[in-house]
């Protein structure tokens, strides 16, 4: 069974730091593209970001550009989201996806990022 | 403010058909292949459509789709009761370099 599982969410104050990981399981992890999907309390869909198979094509929204950053570690079947200089608009559930063909096929249940003092 | 739009709102009686539409432009959906996503509030979103009108397995063929221009449209026949939520369409923008969503459309079932 494919498995998305998200978790490093939490409460984190204006300008300070978080690292959100993506254990995957029940697929090949290392042969898909993955991204990032977040949505604020009672919004829409927001996409994040996104990073190919061997981490070489990495992409970003222009609202997170330098200040967020994707990986992966194949070896871990993990993706990873390091989010710095978090502003309270950052404040969103995120969740991870799998690319097939271009749509989000499979996606983690999500974790909370509170951006709040 | 997306560059896809999308009615806040629809709704429809049981058995009834109704039909989402998704606007954009040149960049995204006149060029590339538009998705569909369902939200059950407090869940993740599920994958409804791909390359404008393939179902993925298990997606009942009560869900349809269709592409023209700049515009794409969700079709939902036979409407039920659990098909209330919200929809979302997706899509890849060559200007943006980046994936759009459009602000999604909460269908009520009355």
């Amino acid at each position: 069974e494919v498995q998305l599982l998200e978790s490093g969410g939490g409460l984190v104050q204006p300008g300070g730091s978080l690292r959100l990981s993506c254990a995957a399981s029940g697929f090949t992890f290392s042969t898909y593209w993955m991204h990032w999907v977040r949505q604020a309390p009672g919004k829409g869909l927001v996409w994040v970001s996104r990073i190919n198979p061997d981490g070489s094509v990495i992409t970003y929204a222009d609202s997170v550009k330098g200040r967020f950053t994707i990986s992966r570690d194949n070896a871990k079947s993990t993706l990873y989201l390091q989010m710095n200089s978090l502003r309270a608009e950052d404040t969103a559930v995120y969740y991870c996806a799998r690319d097939v063909g271009g749509g989000h096929d499979q996606w983690g249940q999500g974790t909370l990022v509170t951006v709040s003092s | 403010q997306s560059a896809l739009t999308q009615p806040p709102s629809a709704s429809g009686t049981p058995g009834q058909r109704v039909t989402i539409s998704c606007s954009g432009s040149s960049s995204n959906i006149g060029s590339n292949s538009a998705y569909w996503y369902q939200q059950v509030p407090g869940t993740a979103p599920k994958l409804l459509l791909y390359w404008n009108d393939q179902r993925p397995s298990g997606v009942p063929d009560r869900f349809s789709g269709s592409k023209s221009g700049t515009s794409t449209s969700l079709a939902i026949s036979g409407l039920r009761s659990e098909d209330e939520a919200d929809y979302y369409c997706a899509v890849w923008d060559d200007s943006l370099s980046g994936v759009v969503f459009g602000g999604g459309t909460k269908l009520t079932v009355l």
